[in-house]
């Protein structure tokens, strides 16, 4: 059975840098084709890509937050990180990450974590 | 303003048929593979269609996609409460000023 689940801090002071973990099991990101990315979605708004990281250790970016992001994975604790700077009160969402399988950029999202909510706030 | 342009929202009564469209471009859905999700309230999404129009394993026939041109298409028939929730396109972007994994701005559907 596959299955993510984010973690982090619920709550980041303006400027802060956040850092999330997204902890999987089921699958390897050492596997060809095996990808995950990071997804936000603020309160009563539509999602938002933020960025990928697959098995070949190739990294994308949302091209609007691409100076923000960093992601990286760990593979023998079965984790990807991702890295949010300068955090803002508009950065307050759910943030989800979500398996893709096939090793291109257009892959589904098969699997998703169930998502933690970050807010923003001084 | 998201790059894929959904409805708002669209409605219809129980057992009918509703459709959910997705407008983009050539840079995305023109040359790339189209998903839809559902978000049930207070849930995570969950994959519907990949690849324009195949399901995954425990989606029922009820729910279809596809594709032409730059345009996609999610179709919902034999409507029931359960499907109330809202519902997203997804694909990637290719164009260096959206270039990226891309969402649509959700469609929530009522049945009446």
């Amino acid at each position: 059975q596959v299955t993510l689940r984010e973690s982090g801090p619920a709550l980041v002071k303006p400027t802060q840098t956040l850092t999330l973990t997204c902890t999987f099991s089921g699958f390897s990101l050492s596997t060809s084709g095996m990808c995950v990315s990071w997804i936000r979605q603020p309160p009563g708004k539509a999602l938002e890509w933020l960025a990928l990281i697959d098995w070949d250790d190739d990294k994308y970016y949302s091209t609007s937050l691409k100076t923000r992001l960093t992601i990286s994975k760990d593979t023998s604790k079965n984790q990807v990180v991702l890295t949010m700077t300068n955090m803002d009160p508009v950065d307050t969402a759910t943030y989800y990450c979500a398996r893709a399988v096939g090793g291109l950029p257009d892959d589904a999202f098969d699997i998703w974590g169930q998502g933690t909510m970050v807010t923003v706030s001084s | 303003q998201s790059v894929l342009t959904q409805p708002p929202s669209v409605s219809a009564a129980p057992g009918q048929k509703v459709t959910i469209s997705c407008s983009g471009s050539s840079s995305n859905i023109g040359n790339n593979y189209v998903s839809w999700y559902q978000q049930l309230p207070g849930t995570a999404p969950k994959l519907l269609i990949y690849e324009n129009n195949k399901r995954p394993s425990g989606i029922p026939d009820r729910f279809s996609g596809s594709k032409s041109g730059t345009s996609a298409t999610l179709g919902i028939t034999g409507l029931q409460t359960g499907d109330e929730a809202d519902y997203y396109c997804g694909t990637w972007d290719s164009s260096l000023s959206a270039g990226g994994g891309v969402f649509g701005g959700g469609t929530k559907l009522t049945v009446l």
